[in-house]
């Protein structure tokens, strides 16, 4: 079947650091990956989304600067959240859709907490 | 804009009971619409998905949806509510036929009474 792993599942850092996470596709190919962030008690808001062969498309009030993503091949993309604060706490969902284009799979998430 | 609201922040109901956690959406045009559940400390899973044309949509464990162009609305309902379905739940609607660009509601947070 078609699954979607992220990694690591929870990461602690000290504010001003930055974190990278992983998401993995097994058994489909992920043509486009989307990132999402949901903030503590908040709902998920979109971040970027990547197609492979084609730009990074950033969301408002997301950057690649703060966000660099790398989606080199169709089964890996990851994303760092650089110099991270406590607003960037929260929990990093990865989305990666088929060659259909027809299906979407979640992981489960990466989650950050930043003391 | 494409945008939905979940005007119920919390909804309880008994084991056993029938459930619907609503959903409206704002969008230009045919909206992909889906359900997705988060259970405790979770990503998301998917429930169901609505594209164009019957607009009674079957999902997993017992929930169902029901489109309304009229009403703008696709609320997700199920027959009989098990303790398991304890969890948060969120609607999405994607932009044009980009499944991967979803933009969802805040969520419902649905508690099971014994």
């Amino acid at each position: 079947g078609a699954l979607v792993y992220q990694y690591p599942r929870r990461t602690i850092c000290k504010s001003g650091t930055s974190m990278r996470m992983e998401c993995q596709a097994v058994g489909f190919q992920a043509t486009s990956v989307a990132w999402y962030r949901q903030s503590p008690q908040k709902t998920f808001e979109l971040i970027a989304l990547s197609t492979v062969n084609s730009a990074i498309k950033y969301e408002q009030n997301f950057t690649q600067e703060k966000f660099p993503i790398s989606h080199p091949n169709l089964s890996f993309s990851s994303m760092t959240v650089l110099n991270a604060y406590l607003e960037d706490r929260g929990l990093y969902l990865c989305g990666a859709q088929d060659l259909s284009g027809n299906t979407l799979y979640f992981g489960e998430g990466s989650r950050l907490i930043v003391v | 804009a494409q945008s939905v609201t979940q005007p119920d922040a919390r909804v309880t109901v008994s084991e056993g009971a029938s459930l619907q956690l609503r959903c409206k959406y704002s969008y230009f045009g045919t909206p992909y619409l889906f359900w997705y559940v988060q259970y405790p400390r979770q990503g998301l899973q998917l429930l169901l998905k609505y594209y164009p044309g019957d607009p009674v949509v079957q999902g997993v464990n017992g929930f169902e949806a029901e489109f309304s162009k009229s009403n703008s609305s696709f609320h997700l309902r199920k027959a009989s509510v098990h303790w398991s379905d304890w969890a948060v739940y969120f609607c999405a609607v994607s932009r044009m036929s980009n499944y991967n660009v979803l933009y969802f509601g805040s969520g419902t947070k649905l508690t099971v009474e014994p």
